[in-house]
């Protein structure tokens, strides 16, 4: 089965650091990018960043952009996203992604999510 | 505000079709292909549409979509309670070398 399991969600106070793991399984996950997505409580998707097949090719939405930082473990099957200097509006459920092989983006599937909660 | 716009909410009857759209720029929908997800309520979100205009395996054909300049549009006929959820479209931005979503559709099926 095709699954991305994610982990490492929890509270931390503003300005705080959280990294989040997602593990894939059931593919070759050398073939494929690697996307994140979060969704605030109540509110719509909102693309975070994104990781090409070997790790040396990243894009980020401008609002994390020198904050969060994404990275893969191929060895692992694994991708990862750290975060740093958070804010009360990072406050969302996080979602691991298989991205494109090759071509245009399309996430499939998707992990259950795991929620960060931004809050003194 | 989201780079693309989709409308807020539709409605329709069971057994009828309805359409949602999901309108962009040059930049996004006009120069790469859109992609279709659902969310059932309290769930994680569930590719439905790739490519413009194909469907994953285990999809029903009752989902389809179309795209057409800088605009997209998903279908579904046959409409069925479970079908309630949010419908999100989303591609790639080459300007701002970023993936973005529509705002989400909550569809309703009184």
């Amino acid at each position: 089965e095709v699954q991305v399991v994610e982990s490492g969600g929890g509270l931390v106070q503003p300005g705080g650091s959280l990294r989040l793991s997602c593990a894939a399984s059931g593919f070759t996950f050398t073939r494929y990018w690697m996307t994140w997505v979060r969704q605030a409580p109540g509110k719509g998707l909102e693309w975070v960043a994104n990781i090409n097949q070997d790790g040396n090719e990243r894009y980020y939405v401008d609002s994390v952009r020198g904050r969060f930082t994404i990275s893969r473990d191929n060895a692992k099957n694994s991708v990862y996203l750290q975060m740093n200097s958070l804010r009360v509006e990072d406050t969302a459920v996080y979602y691991c992604a298989r991205d494109k092989s090759g071509g245009a983006i399309r996430f499939d599937p998707w992990g259950q999510g795991t929620l960060v909660s931004v809050s003194s | 505000q989201s780079v693309l716009t989709q409308p807020p909410s539709v409605s329709a009857a069971p057994g009828q079709k309805v359409t949602i759209s999901c309108s962009g720029s040059s930049s996004n929908i006009g120069s790469d292909y859109v992609s279709w997800y659902q969310q059932l309520p309290g769930t994680a979100p569930k590719l439905l549409i790739y490519d413009n205009n194909k469907r994953p395996s285990g999809i029903p054909d009752r989902f389809s979509g179309s795209k057409s300049g800088t605009s997209a549009t998903l279908g579904i006929t046959g409409l069925q309670t479970g079908d309630e959820a949010d419908y999100y479209c989303g591609t790639w931005d080459t300007s701002l070398s970023a993936g973005v979503f529509g705002g989400g559709t909550k569809l309703t099926v009184l």
